[in-house]
């Protein structure tokens, strides 16, 4: 099984300040037939269903605002939400698609 | 809009069985290799299984906490995923999320349904 490993397990950080959240794979989520790495952040707040933010470790889903952003490749990944905002409190996860089973990151608790 | 919606969850004793299912949209399912995942108070975000396309040879595969146990199905002509769920125990508590990877958009989740195992 491909190991997601998720850094910090929290972070309190001041609105209008980047918030950085890093996952490492234990092995790579690039697929080289199509360029692409495998790999998801989302969001989840307390009692909501999980929201997809990134897909593809970089490509931003409809109507996420651009603060958020992910970058790497291969085994190690970012997400970056450029300028905190009270609504972004939440606990973000890593997930690998590249094959199953499908295996998240321990989630990183954002705090204002 | 590509779409996943689960239902069937409820209330359910140990030992007991369930249903659930999925009804997806917005995408060819017939192509799809569609997952069910489960986010569980004692353990958190868990894969519970996955079938392939009746093309790639329908078979599926689960993780161990639940094979033999739970039992995931598709009907293609009705774009539905299920989700049998055989003597179930407390520990099974939770949302489930039915998921696939759309070849644009990545991964997409349904909303969930939630089951709650209790006597």
């Amino acid at each position: 099984d491909i190991v997601m490993t998720q850094s910090p397990d929290s972070l309190a950080v001041s609105l209008g300040e980047r918030a950085t959240i890093n996952c490492k794979s234990s092995l790579t989520l690039f697929y080289s037939s199509n360029n692409k790495n495998y790999l998801a952040w989302f969001q989840q707040k307390p009692g909501q269903p999980p929201k997809v933010l990134i897909n593809w470790a970089s490509m931003r889903e409809s109507g996420v605002p651009d603060r958020f952003s992910g970058s790497g490749s291969g085994t190690d990944f970012t997400l970056t939400i450029s300028s905190l905002q009270a609504e972004d409190v939440a606990v973000y996860y890593c997930q690998q698609y590249y094959n199953a089973p499908l295996t998240f990151g321990g989630g990183t608790k954002v705090e204002i | 809009e590509v779409q996943l919606v689960e239902s069937g969850g409820g209330l359910v004793k140990p030992g007991g069985s369930l249903t659930l299912s999925c009804a997806a949209s917005g995408f060819p399912f017939t192509n799809a290799w569609m997952n069910w995942v489960r986010q569980t108070p004692g353990k958190g975000l868990e894969w519970v299984g996955r079938i392939k396309t009746n093309a790639d040879g329908g078979t599926s595969d689960y993780a161990a906490p639940v094979r033999g146990r739970f039992a995931i199905s598709r009907d293609d002509s009705k774009n539905t995923l299920y989700l049998q769920m055989n003597s179930l125990k407390t520990e099974d508590t939770g949302v489930y999320h039915c998921t696939t990877v759309h070849l644009i958009r990545g991964v997409v989740w349904g909303r969930g349904t939630l089951i709650t195992v209790s006597s």
